[in-house]
């Protein structure tokens, strides 16, 4: 079957560096997406990785390891605001999204 | 408006109740979804629509019933839902449906099924 696995919660303190780990198996891959979610709110886009490789934007950069099936978000000088839900989605053959439960950050002072 | 929005935002029903959910995307898009958001699970797609059409429905309980009157609206009916169909349900919208098509989301509506 297909799966995304995340951990459940992290912690992290404010100015340091976190990486949420993303492991996946899909019915074939046509990539992989990051996704941010604060509390009561709608998910937002935050990576696309289809390449091997790390993909930086800003403070965030994305990690893809297509024959490990593995991808990372990494999240340098944490900020409060980064407090939130990350989402890690594989895209399979079909072009459909599998979605993982999400990985919920505490960022404390 | 720009972006992705539901209404209502939050929505508190009995069983016996009937109610629909809106979504509307002013982005011009042409595919838009319908998701179920559970405390501590991963999304769950619900409906798919592609040009108006549906083009996946994922065994889901005649109870949800979709309609897309055009490429821009979107609703959910729903009517005789059970306590568990309490959640977020969760709009999103896409230029299409290919691999590089990143979704955009709406803020939700926080559904409580008593």
């Amino acid at each position: 079957g297909q799966n995304i696995d995340q951990p459940t919660e992290m912690t992290a303190t404010e100015g340091a560096i976190v990486q949420i780990n993303c492991t996946y198996q899909t019915s074939g891959f046509n990539g992989l997406f990051w996704y941010q979610q604060h509390a009561g709110e709608a998910p937002t886009f935050l990576s696309y990785n289809v390449l091997d490789g790390l993909e930086e934007k800003g403070r965030f950069s994305s990690f893809l390891s297509r024959s490990k099936g593995y991808s990372y978000l990494l999240l340098k000088e944490l900020q409060m605001k980064d407090s939130a839900s990350y989402l890690c989605a594989g895209l399979d053959s079909n072009y459909q999204l599998i979605w993982g439960a999400g990985t919920k950050l505490i960022i404390k002072p | 408006e720009t972006g992705v929005t539901q209404t209502p935002r939050h929505l508190v029903m009995g069983m016996t109740n009937k109610k629909s959910l809106k979504c509307e995307q002013h982005l011009g898009h042409n595919a838009m979804y319908w998701y179920k958001q559970s405390a501590k699970k991963p999304l769950e797609l619900m409906f798919v629509y592609s040009l108006e059409e549906r083009v996946e429905n994922n065994s889901v309980p005649s109870r949800f019933s979709p309609e897309c009157p055009n490429s821009s609206h979107l609703f959910l009916h729903l009517h005789t839902l059970q306590p568990e169909d309490s959640a977020l349900y969760l709009c999103a919208s896409s230029h299409g449906q290919g691999a590089t098509d990143t979704q955009y989301f709406g803020p939700g509506t926080r559904l409580t099924v008593l």
